[in-house]
C-alpha cells in the first residue's frame, strides 16, 4: 500500500540554522499538509500546499516558513532560522483529491531538536 | 474555537479485553468529518475510523467502533478484542466542510495493551 515517507526521521540543529524536511507524498495525491506536534501538545496544521501554491496557512506558519515542491515527487518544509520553540515532530500528509473531509495520510514524522 | 480534547493521556489493557478511547470536540459548523488515527511506535499515523457528522449511524471497522453523540459533541473510540498490534498513540481529529481542509487534533491517548 502507498505511504507517504518523510526524511529524515531525526534532526538536530543549532538555532539560528536553516532546516529542509523532505516528504514524499502518494503518488497520485494532489494536495499536501505538514503539521506539527510540540512535545505533550496538540498536533497543529501549518500549511496546505496545491498546484504549487499555499492555499491555506495557519498563523504559525509565518516567513521563517517555506514549502516547496522541488520536483514531481518531493514536498519540503524550510525553516530559514530556527528558534528553540521549533522543536517539535513535523508531519507530512497528502490527500487525493482536495475535497473536503478527505482522508489525509501522515508519514511517520520528522523529530527536529532546536539546540 | 475549534478544539479537540483527549482526556485520557495514557490507558492500558489486558490482550483480548475492550477498552474506549474518550474524545470530545467543540465546533459551531454542522457539517464535519471525524477521524480517528493510529499511530504505533516510530511508524506513520493510520486511518482507523471516520464518521461523517450527518450520518447518525456509528462506523465500525472490524474490532474498532465508534460511539457518536452529536448533541453531545462525543466521538469515543472503542476496540473491542484487544491485541498486542493495537499498541499505539491514537488521535482523534476532526475536519469542517466549509472553507478549510486543515484537521484539528487532540492530544492523543498512548494505549499498551498488556500480554
Amino acid at each position: 500500500e502507498p505511504e507517504v515517507t518523510q526524511t529524515p526521521s531525526h534532526q538536530v540543529t543549532q538555532m539560528g540554522q536553516e532546516v529542509i524536511l523532505r516528504c514524499v507524498p502518494i503518488s497520485n495525491h494532489l494536495y499536501f499538509y505538514w503539521y506539527r506536534q510540540i512535545l505533550g501538545q496538540k498536533v497543529e496544521f501549518l500549511v496546505s500546499f496545491y498546484n504549487n501554491e499555499i492555499s491555506e496557512k495557519s498563523e504559525i506558519f509565518d516567513d521563517q516558513f517555506s514549502v516547496e515542491r522541488p520536483d514531481g515527487s518531493n514536498f519540503t518544509l524550510k525553516i530559514r532560522s530556527t528558534k528553540l520553540e521549533d522543536s517539535a515532530m513535523y508531519f507530512c500528509a497528502s490527500s487525493e483529491a482536495g475535497i473536503k473531509g478527505e482522508t489525509q495520510y501522515f508519514g511517520p514524522g520528522t523529530r527536529l531538536l532546536v539546540l | 474555537a475549534q478544539t479537540v480534547t483527549q482526556s485520557q493521556p495514557e490507558m492500558s489493557v489486558q490482550e483480548a479485553e475492550t477498552v474506549t478511547l474518550s474524545c470530545t470536540y467543540d465546533t459551531s459548523e454542522s457539517n464535519y468529518y471525524l477521524f480517528w488515527y493510529k499511530q504505533p511506535p516510530s511508524r506513520q499515523m493510520i486511518l482507523v475510523i471516520r464518521q461523517e457528522a450527518y450520518k447518525q449511524q456509528n462506523a465500525t471497522e472490524n474490532r474498532f467502533s465508534v460511539n457518536f453523540q452529536k448533541a453531545a459533541k462525543s466521538f469515543s473510540l472503542k476496540i473491542s478484542d484487544s491485541q498486542l498490534g493495537d499498541t499505539a498513540m491514537y488521535f482523534c481529529a476532526f475536519t469542517v466542510t466549509s472553507g478549510t481542509y486543515k484537521y484539528i487534533f487532540g492530544t492523543g491517548t498512548r494505549l499498551k495493551v498488556l500480554a
